[in-house]
């Protein structure tokens, strides 16, 4: 099976800084990953699909680039409600794997 | 408006068995292929089934295969997961989530608040 593989695991960012998030699979996906995030307590919410694709209602701030193997999420100017967790998710075939989790704190 | 509603989880011993049911209202649920993902305390998300708008197509992660079973009733706009021979690793919160049949891929835009399963002795 492919493995997608998060990285950081954990984040430290202060208000208005832009964050990066990477997300790295054995195999080619083409652009096929899909990002989400976790507020404590909450569903996953669908932020990015199809690496770059916003979702409705996403604020623009969050952003998605990459193909093949290697993703990143970027939020660009970091905002208090952006606490969570993100995960990003294989989709091109099943299994449909979800990364480690990245978790982001306000410094 | 979307609703997603899952229900049936509890406490079961090691062994046991659980039926899931997802309640879903807002959207043409028979247009729509539905997922299980669960989330053991303090993890990460791990998918856990998948079945396809009309019920023909049906993943398992390897983890449940052979265990839990995926079903859908388009008439009664419900999904539901039959869970067999649990074990302490199946303790999670179960979510169920649409994915919305993009062309660009399989992804999860709407889901539910989650049912909590435990199993312990």
């Amino acid at each position: 099976d492919i493995q997608v593989t998060q990285s950081p695991s954990f984040v430290s960012a202060s208000v208005g800084d832009r964050v990066i998030i990477t997300c790295r699979a054995s195999q080619d996906l083409n652009w096929r990953l899909a990002w989400y995030q976790q507020t404590s307590g909450k569903a996953p919410k669908l932020l990015i699909y199809a690496a770059s694709k916003l979702e409705s209602g996403v604020p623009s701030r969050f952003s998605g680039s990459g193909s093949g193997t290697d993703f990143t999420l970027t939020i660009a100017g970091l905002q208090p409600e952006d606490v969570a967790t993100y995960y990003c998710q294989k989709a091109n075939t099943f299994p449909f794997t979800f990364g480690g989790g990245t978790k982001v704190e306000i410094k | 408006q979307v609703q997603v509603v899952e229900s049936g989880g509890g406490l079961v011993k090691p062994g046991g068995s659980l039926r899931l049911s997802c309640a879903v209202s807002g959207f043409t649920f028979s247009d729509y292929h539905l997922s299980w993902v669960r989330q053991a305390p303090g993890k990460g998300l791990e998918f856990v089934s998948y079945i396809s708008s009309g019920g023909s197509t049906i993943f398992y992660a390897d983890s449940v295969q052979g265990r839990f079973t995926i079903s859908r009733d388009n008439a009664k706009n419900s999904l539901y997961l039959q869970m067999s021979s649990l074990r302490a690793e199946d303790t999670a919160l179960y979510y169920c989530a649409r994915d919305p049949q993009r062309d660009d891929g399989y992804a999860f835009d709407i889901w539910g608040q989650g049912t909590m399963v435990t199993v312990s002795s």
